[in-house]
């Protein structure tokens, strides 16, 4: 079984659109990470959050933590196509990061 | 700063050969973590390593696979006698201090994709 379930898999949208994808468990987490992968490359962290119900903004992006420190949204507005990549989310285990299952976005121009 | 550094970008094996892959970490982090990720899946935890020590090898095949973090130099992930099914893109990523509780996350290298003809 996954520690950490996203949704959707996949995601194919237009130039313009908004989406969430989410980040779901049923254990509670001390924090929380988004990364972003393009192609060939390997995940940037985006962001952390830490408190239960904590919003962080970065630019078209909106990151939201689970009142219960459970699950996690992403909401990204008008996106671009240089949105398009894999977003994981990841949360510490016992000394290292376990990554969710991910989300693959494309967003068509 | 540079950041993660792994090398080679692309290598390609024949089935039997051994892979070296090479992570050296950013600097001032003597922290130390292998992922491999299959084509169109996530990301699974392979190794940790500190300076000289493994400290947690969970996620690695029982055979044929080690890794090492010497006192001087890059660490070194080792494949003997690949397989088909190791092809994959090998990541790296380095932090300054151990993962407990609130952490803000890794700092990756590009990657390794090995493929195995």
């Amino acid at each position: 079984t996954q520690l950490l379930e996203q949704s959707p898999q996949f995601l194919s949208i237009q130039e313009g659109e908004n989406l969430t994808v989410y980040c779901n468990s049923s254990s509670v987490f001390s924090s929380l990470q988004w990364y972003r992968q393009e192609p060939g490359e390997g995940p940037v962290l985006l962001v952390t959050v830490v408190t239960g119900g904590e919003v962080k903004k970065l630019k078209r992006l909106t990151f939201q933590f689970g009142d219960a420190r459970k699950d996690s949204s992403l909401h990204i507005t008008a996106a671009q196509p240089g949105d398009t990549g894999l977003y994981l989310c990841a949360v510490s285990g016992t000394y290292k990061y376990i990554f969710g299952t991910g989300t693959r976005l494309k967003v068509l121009a | 700063n540079a950041g993660v550094m792994q090398n080679p970008r692309h290598l390609v094996r024949r089935r039997g050969q051994e892979a070296r892959l090479r992570c050296s970490p950013m600097k001032g982090h003597s922290h130390v973590y292998w992922y491999r990720q299959l084509p169109e899946e996530g990301l699974k935890f392979m190794v940790y390593l500190q300076k000289e020590n493994i400290i947690d090898e969970s996620g690695m095949p029982k055979e044929r696979f080690s890794a090492e973090f010497p006192k001087e130099g890059p660490s070194i992930l080792r494949i003997q006698q690949v397989v088909r099914g190791d092809s994959a893109a090998y990541f790296c990523a380095s932090s300054p201090e151990a993962v407990t509780g609130v952490n803000y996350g890794y700092t990756f290298g590009s990657g390794t994709r090995l493929t195995v003809v």
